[in-house]
Parts: structure tokens; C-alpha cells; sequence
């Protein structure tokens, strides 16, 4: 079962900021977060991942509360190709299999 | 990163009959996997390809309904067999590279399969 806890689904205008939250209160140490994105008809995307430390990529930045039991992937300048539907995985590091949630639906208006 | 790719990219298919899915990753990977995903739904893994044995299945997937191969690093093959309506969902591979505390999956386009 998955192991992670998303709004089934937010809005979010062009432009702005988009925080999407994740809950994963019986996360392991060992375990990492990782966050993938489904764009309608196409595979999912890998977007970022992190241990306890925030991260910050190209696309995304990744804030992990101290106790580690939540998680918010941001998006700073949201656009309508950012309409996707957004998964939050935990998962052991180095060669295991990831478990997916039902994810947050991201919409995008303009 | 990993590039995939998966062929057929879509097929419809006769109920009873088999249909064999092939996908390549450009470099070679550590894992292999294939989930499924049904029309509306999130991504269901179907098992774990394992490069020169059998394959890894999940509770409810058996090797007899969905055969896999991993024949080397870089490619593998999912068959579903028997088909029904049932099965009509996009199958999709994925592979994982990279190290401990930076590996990363990836996953190919999907292959959209009707059974009629």
C-alpha cells in the first residue's frame, strides 16, 4: 500500500505559486520522498526527491517539514503545461520499487 | 537519465489472444518493472523484470496471465495472455538507474491496449 496521503485534487491560477502537500507520518528513516508527475497520455515524469534536507531543481522545489512526517513540492511560477496529476512516493533508496498513491490533480487556469 | 521507449505504442486486440509488449532503455539500468494503469486510475505495479530469471510479481499478478523477459540490461518484454475486456488499460515499463541515495525511475510512454 502506499504510504503517502494527497489532496485529491487543487487549482491553482497561472503564474502563481503552486504547494502541493503530501503526509507520510510513518515514513522510515531510510526512506526517501520522491515526487512524479503524470501529464495526460504520457508516463510519468520524475520531478525531485529528497531525504530531510529541502531541494531545489530546474522544476521544482521540495520542503521537507523537520520531523519528516509531511512534505511540500512547490512549484514557484505556475503555468497550464503544469496540469498533471502529482504523486508523492516514499521509498527505500538504491533499487527498490515504487508504490504509487492516488496523487493530487493539479489544475492549472489561466 | 533513461530513455524509454515501447512498442506497440497502442493495440486493439480479440478477446483469447496474446499480445507481447517490448521496451528498450537507451542505457543500461539496475531494475526493470511494469505496471499497469487502468482508465482513470493511478499506476499498479505488475511486477519486477529480473535479468535472467523470473520475473518479481506482485499480489494479485501471476506469470501464467502476464509472462515477462529480461533477457539483458537494457530490454524486456511483457506478454499479457488470454486476453479479455478486462484487460484493456496502458501497460507501461519503467527502469531504475543511478546510485544509492541518487537513483531515479523512469518510465516510457505507455502502450494503450483494447480488448474487445
Amino acid at each position: 500500500d502506499a504510504k503517502t496521503t494527497q489532496p485529491p485534487s487543487m487549482d491553482c491560477a497561472e503564474g502563481r505559486a503552486a504547494n502541493l502537500p503530501c503526509n507520510h507520518s510513518t515514513i522510515s528513516g531510510n526512506e526517501y520522498v520522491y515526487w512524479y508527475r503524470q501529464i495526460h497520455s504520457q508516463g510519468p515524469q520524475y520531478i525531485i526527491h529528497g531525504l530531510k534536507n529541502n531541494e531545489t531543481n530546474e522544476m521544482a522545489s521540495l520542503i521537507i517539514t523537520e520531523d519528516r512526517k509531511s512534505s511540500t513540492l512547490i512549484l514557484p511560477h505556475a503555468t497550464l503545461r503544469d496540469t498533471a496529476v502529482y504523486y508523492c512516493i516514499v521509498r527505500v533508496n538504491g533499487g527498490f520499487k515504487t508504490i504509487f498513491g492516488a496523487g493530487t490533480r493539479l489544475f492549472v487556469k489561466a | 537519465s533513461a530513455v524509454i521507449s515501447q512498442k506497440p505504442s497502442r493495440d486493439i486486440c480479440q478477446r483469447g489472444t496474446s499480445l507481447t509488449i517490448q521496451c528498450q532503455v537507451d542505457s543500461q539500468v539496475t531494475m526493470m518493472f511494469w505496471y499497469r494503469q487502468q482508465p482513470g486510475q493511478s499506476l499498479t505495479l505488475i511486477a519486477t523484470a529480473n535479468q535472467g530469471s523470473e520475473a518479481t510479481y506482485e499480489s494479485g499478478f501471476v506469470i501464467d496471465k502476464f509472462p515477462i523477459s529480461r533477457p539483458n540490461l537494457t530490454f524486456s518484454t511483457l506478454t499479457v495472455s488470454n486476453m479479455s475486456p478486462e484487460d484493456s488499460s496502458i501497460y507501461l515499463c519503467s527502469a531504475l538507474t543511478g546510485f544509492i541515495g541518487t537513483d531515479t525511475q523512469y518510465f516510457g510512454p505507455g502502450t494503450r491496449l483494447t480488448v474487445l
